[in-house]
């Protein structure tokens, strides 16, 4: 069965430093990756989406790598900032047919002052 | 805009009753879902709709039901909660195909006891 693979483990970062988190997929092959933010007692919020065909993809402070041989996504933010503490989702989805996303756990990442 | 909502925000339910929960959204998207999210575990999709009239199955929707008679509403019905139902309920909607972003409600927080 199609599986997401997120780091169950908070990841604790000293303000200004890059935060990277991993999302690793198994069993399929998505078109697109793409990953949401979600705060304590709120809905995901989306931030950026990737396609198979491209290795990188940026956003302000964010960045998203993409590596469909690996089957991985890495997600990266730079000068990070305590107000960038939340819960991180990634989600592979497909082309075609209805919108299926399959959602990773999360992993949650505070930012220190 | 108010995107996507959702009522009631709470509920508590004894095991054995029914209840229904509302979503709405303005953005005249044709694809709606509702998920639940359990602690550790990621969105899980319960039901979805490809456009007003239209419900299928998603990956967990035993014991539930769905409604998609106005394109904007999309209402999920529990006939006979269970404990095991306890979870945040989210609806969200977008627009056709992978590379679309989906818009999350705010969530409901449902007990059975």
């Amino acid at each position: 069965s199609q599986k997401i693979e997120q780091n169950s483990e908070a990841l604790n970062i000293q303000e200004g430093k890059t935060a990277t988190l991993t999302c690793n997929y198994t069993n399929y092959s998505p078109a697109y990756l793409q990953w949401y933010r979600q705060d304590p007692g709120r809905g995901p919020v989306f931030l950026l989406l990737i396609r198979e065909n491209e290795k990188e993809k940026r956003k302000e402070r964010l960045k998203v790598t993409f590596d469909t041989t690996l089957k991985q996504s890495l997600f990266h933010i730079t000068a990070s900032q305590p107000a960038d503490s939340a819960t991180y989702l990634c989600a592979p989805s497909f082309s075609g047919g209805y919108n299926k996303l399959i959602f990773g756990a999360g992993t949650r990442l505070a930012v220190h002052p | 805009n108010a995107g996507v909502t959702q009522t009631p925000k709470f509920r508590v339910l004894k095991t054995g009753q029914s209840m229904t929960l509302l979503c709405a959204q303005d953005m005249n998207h044709e694809y709606m879902y509702w998920y639940r999210q359990d602690p550790g575990m990621g969105l899980r999709l319960i039901h979805y709709s490809v456009g007003e009239g239209t419900t299928a199955k998603g990956e967990v929707p035993d014991g539930y039901n769905v409604s998609r008679l106005k394109k904007q509403n999309f209402l999920l019905g529990l006939e006979s909660a269970a404990p095991s139902q306890t979870s945040v309920y989210f609806c969200a909607s977008s627009s056709p195909g992978g590379a679309y972003e989906q818009y999350f409600g705010p969530g409901t927080r449902l007990t059975v006891t």
